[in-house]
């Protein structure tokens, strides 16, 4: 079975530009979820999706957005950049009810100069 | 608000040796409570998921035990070897997410195996 994907794996993007990533979960998982890693603050959740509806959000600007489509593919986007977004972008997936483990893609690396 | 720590931050044992990695959580109303490891650079690879009604789960080498009752986790690798060289992360999936999948993070372990 295939693991999570994310696509693209690197990406530079200069300040105001927006960007969007994405996601394919493990065949047969309905949720995911999107984290940004940065040395200064870790992993931090941002938001996750579960049958193409936001079920939970982190404490991110609005400038952060995502949607899921009825595959269960998602997306974020991320707009007007700034330097501070400089982060790896990781997504998991799950089977989504109940207290499922989950599984990372290989990350979306974002340079914002 | 949930807060999950890791200590030490930093380790660096020869290779062969067993060693005991760290996790506390200040909210012990948890579903789960999951172990990844991360190479430099890459993503999270799952090790073991205790969910909040078991004490303990085994995978080869690794053995993670839980007490919710004292949020704390502790992670044991056994005859340690170069290739366990990463960063390890604990995370806990709280109630108050309700069935969300929301994971906090703790900080993590980085930890060298040497020669």
């Amino acid at each position: 079975k295939a693991g999570v994907t994310q696509t693209p794996r690197y990406l530079i993007k200069t300040r105001g530009q927006q960007v969007t990533l994405s996601c394919s979960p493990i065949s047969g998982h309905r949720s995911v979820s999107w984290y940004q890693q940065t040395p200064g603050q870790g992993l931090q959740f941002l938001f996750e999706y579960f049958s193409e509806t936001q079920r939970n959000k982190g404490n991110f600007p609005g400038r952060f957005s995502g949607r899921q489509f009825s595959n269960s593919r998602s997306e974020m986007n991320v707009s007007t950049l700034e330097l501070g977004d400089s982060a790896l972008y990781l997504c998991a997936s799950s089977l989504g009810q109940g207290a499922h483990e989950q599984y990372f893609g290989p990350g979306t690396r974002l340079t914002v100069t | 608000k949930q807060e999950v720590t890791q200590i030490p931050a930093a380790l660096s044992v020869p290779e062969g040796e067993n060693l005991v990695l760290n996790c506390s959580f200040t909210d012990s109303a948890i579903y789960n409570l999951q172990w990844f490891r991360q190479d430099p650079g890459k993503g999270l690879t799952s090790l073991l998921l205790i969910q909040s009604s078991q004490r303990e789960q085994t995978s080869g080498r690794l053995n993670a035990s839980l007490d919710k009752s004292s949020g704390r986790s502790t992670l044991y690798i056994a005859a340690s070897q170069p290739g366990d060289s990463a960063t390890y992360l604990c995370a806990v999936k709280g109630w108050d997410t309700g069935t969300a999948s929301k994971l906090t993070f703790g900080t993590g372990t980085r930890l060298q195996v040497t020669l």
